[in-house]
Formats: C-alpha cells, sequence, structure tokens
C-alpha cells in the first residue's frame, strides 16, 4: 500500500511568514496525526483527527498553529505567524481503527531564520 | 510525560544480536507495549507491540518482564540499517480515544559497528 505522503519536504522560511504543509494518509485510514520533531528529540503530538473532526488538540499552540481536514482525508497545517523556535520536522501519522500501528510520513523540515 | 525509561543511546557490532531495555514501572492493566525506530531523515516506523506475552516477527522480538515492569526489544542479528533511535511507549488499549495515542520520549540511539 503507499504510505503517508507529505509535502514540502524542506521548507526555509523568515520569522514572521507564514507556511502550510500537507499530508495525504494512507487510504481508508480515518485517524490522523500531525507531530512536531525538535531536534534531539522525540516527536510531539500536536494535533489528532478522527475522520474530519478533532479529537485532541490541547498541544496545539493555537495562537499561530492551525490544522484542518476537510472530508476526512488530506490534512494541511499552517504557522502563522511563524516563530524561530517553531524550526522542527513536522511528522504526519495516519492509522486504521483498533490495535493497527501508526504508519508516518517522512516529515517536513521547517528552518525559520 | 513518557512513562517510560530507556538508556540514551547502546552500541552494537554488526551480525551481533541486540537487547534493548524499557523500564516502565507505572504501567497500568490495559497498556500495550509499543516499539518503533527512526532512521535518519525519516518518520518513526512501527516495530512491535505486546500485552503480556512474548512476541515476535520479521523484525525483532519483545520479551515482557513477568510483573510487565520492563520489557526487552531483541534484534537478533543486527545490520547497519538497524542503527536508529528505538523508541518504548505505553499505549493504552483505549484505541479511539486520545488515551491510547503515541507519546514519545527521547529513545536510544542504537549505532551498529562493521
Amino acid at each position: 500500500e503507499a504510505g503517508v505522503a507529505q509535502s514540502p519536504r524542506y521548507k526555509i522560511i523568515e520569522k514572521r511568514q507564514s507556511v502550510a504543509f500537507w499530508c495525504n494518509p494512507i487510504s481508508g485510514h480515518a485517524t490522523l496525526y500531525w507531530y512536531q520533531q525538535i531536534l534531539g528529540q522525540g516527536p510531539k503530538l500536536l494535533i489528532q483527527f478522527q475522520n474530519n473532526g478533532v479529537v485532541d488538540d490541547s498541544q496545539l499552540p493555537k495562537d499561530r498553529f492551525s490544522a484542518e481536514r476537510l472530508k476526512g482525508v488530506d490534512s494541511t497545517l499552517k504557522i502563522q505567524p511563524a516563530k524561530l523556535e517553531d524550526s522542527a520536522v513536522y511528522l504526519c501519522a495516519s492509522r486504521s481503527t483498533g490495535v493497527g500501528g501508526y504508519t508516518f510520513g517522512s516529515g517536513t523540515r521547517l528552518t525559520v531564520v | 510525560d513518557a512513562k517510560t525509561t530507556q538508556p540514551n543511546s547502546m552500541e552494537s557490532n554488526e551480525e551481533e544480536p541486540v537487547h534493548l531495555p524499557c523500564n516502565h514501572s507505572t504501567i497500568s492493566g490495559t497498556d500495550y507495549i509499543h516499539w518503533y525506530r527512526q532512521l535518519p531523515s525519516q518518520g518513526p516506523e512501527y516495530v512491535i507491540h505486546g500485552l503480556t506475552s512474548n512476541v515476535n516477527n520479521r523484525m525483532a522480538s519483545l520479551a515482557i518482564a513477568e510483573d510487565r515492569k520492563s520489557s526487552t526489544l531483541i534484534l537478533h542479528r543486527a545490520t547497519l540499517r538497524d542503527a536508529a533511535v528505538y523508541y518504548c511507549i505505553l499505549r493504552d488499549s483505549n484505541y479511539g480515544g486520545s488515551q491510547g495515542n503515541l507519546i514519545f520520549g527521547k529513545g536510544t540511539k542504537l549505532s551498529v559497528k562493521p
């Protein structure tokens, strides 16, 4: 089966600019996640979607981050305005229902200068 | 906060077995033990999971202590491609809700020498 697709692979922006990341999960996977991974740390969960509804966004900095999953398939994560500390890899993952493992994309590496 | 404790790093020689330990003294009865690994410049990859009994798959084996307060991921013959960060994660069996989400710690960085 095709994996989780993410784009772009790399992005460099200046602070205070805005940026958007796109994720296409595995077909049929109802649950989708966005994680942030700062260099040297494990991934940190930002938001969980079940179909097109938000299940958990408690760790999402809502003053600057937003995410949506229209039609319960693709998802977009946006940062506006970006700060230097947002430099990280943004990972998208999806899973089917039940005990199934997560499948992660390769991520988008964001550098804010 | 991650509920598991792992060594920061480990080294292994190629073609030798590797035992990666994980302590989870506060594990609850509904927590599954999951292992993921992350190769350089890639997203994490599922390795194996278990509840009480030891588990084997094509990638690795998982040995779970009888009291479930610790577990060990076993790579039977390490290859250079096994060099990665290995994460041990407790995941609640309530997979439908947020309690079942993967919460990552810092993991163990495994280096494999030729």
